[in-house]
């Protein structure tokens, strides 16, 4: 089956940090996408990529950046983190792209931004 | 731009019995896809169910079923059977022409033993 994983379930930064968030997928997707979940909220998509080195901005993706160097790895990046990025950030990834195709979640990494 | 909405930000249901999770959503467009996703304490999304917009029977996957009503621009999910494993937080989505995922805002669903 396929595994998506993020680096770390919950992490603790100070405001101003520069902050990495990893994610891996193990089945050869084209696609991966970076969502952050708040409650009330329901999921937003922040960035996806349909290749490697390809990236398209989402709904929110202010104070946000991406980096797809290789295929099964996503980053999502904090350039400057501050208080109102504290967060659970959601990676997830789909073989193709097609409609019909479901998205494969790792388990989340919730944020603290302190 | 396209919506969906969950009316019911909390739901509850007593075991074995059959509860209805509302979602409506708002799109000008003729083919699209909707999907239910299931968010457990683990955190980890999991699909449920999705519908081909084109299709008019409605899908189906063992205790769960969905009321896809086109023309109300409707999608609800029925849970039959209720069990204490479905205690989760579901999330209503939409997927169009441009093959972004548009999320509701999710409904948590607490099953009473």
């Amino acid at each position: 089956d396929v595994k998506v994983t993020q680096s770390s379930r919950y992490l603790v930064k100070r405001t101003g940090e520069k902050v990495f968030l990893e994610c891996v997928q193990d089945m050869d997707h084209e696609n991966m996408f970076w969502y952050r979940q708040d409650p009330g909220l329901g999921l937003r998509l922040i960035y996806f990529s349909y290749d490697v080195k390809m990236k398209e901005k989402g709904d929110i993706p202010e104070g946000y950046s991406v980096s797809r160097e290789k295929k099964e790895r996503f980053s999502l990046i904090l350039e400057s983190a501050s208080t109102n990025q504290t967060s659970m950030y959601l990676c997830a990834s789909s073989l193709q792209g097609r409609p019909d195709e479901k998205l494969f979640f790792g388990s989340g990494t919730q944020l603290s931004v302190l | 731009a396209q919506t969906v909405t969950q009316s019911q930000p909390e739901m509850s249901v007593q075991e074995a019995e059959t509860v209805t999770l509302s979602c409506t959503y708002d799109t000008s467009e003729s083919d699209y896809y909707l999907f239910w996703y299931k968010q457990p304490p683990s955190r980890q999304m999991i699909l449920v169910i999705r519908q081909e917009a084109y299709k008019q029977q409605n899908a189906t996957e063992n205790r769960f079923s969905v009321n896809f009503q086109k023309a109300a621009k409707s999608f609800s999910l029925k849970i039959s059977d209720s069990q204490l494993g479905d205690a989760a937080m579901y999330f209503c989505a939409y997927k169009g022409s441009n093959y972004k995922l548009t999320f509701g805002k999710g409904t948590l669903l607490t099953v009473n033993p």
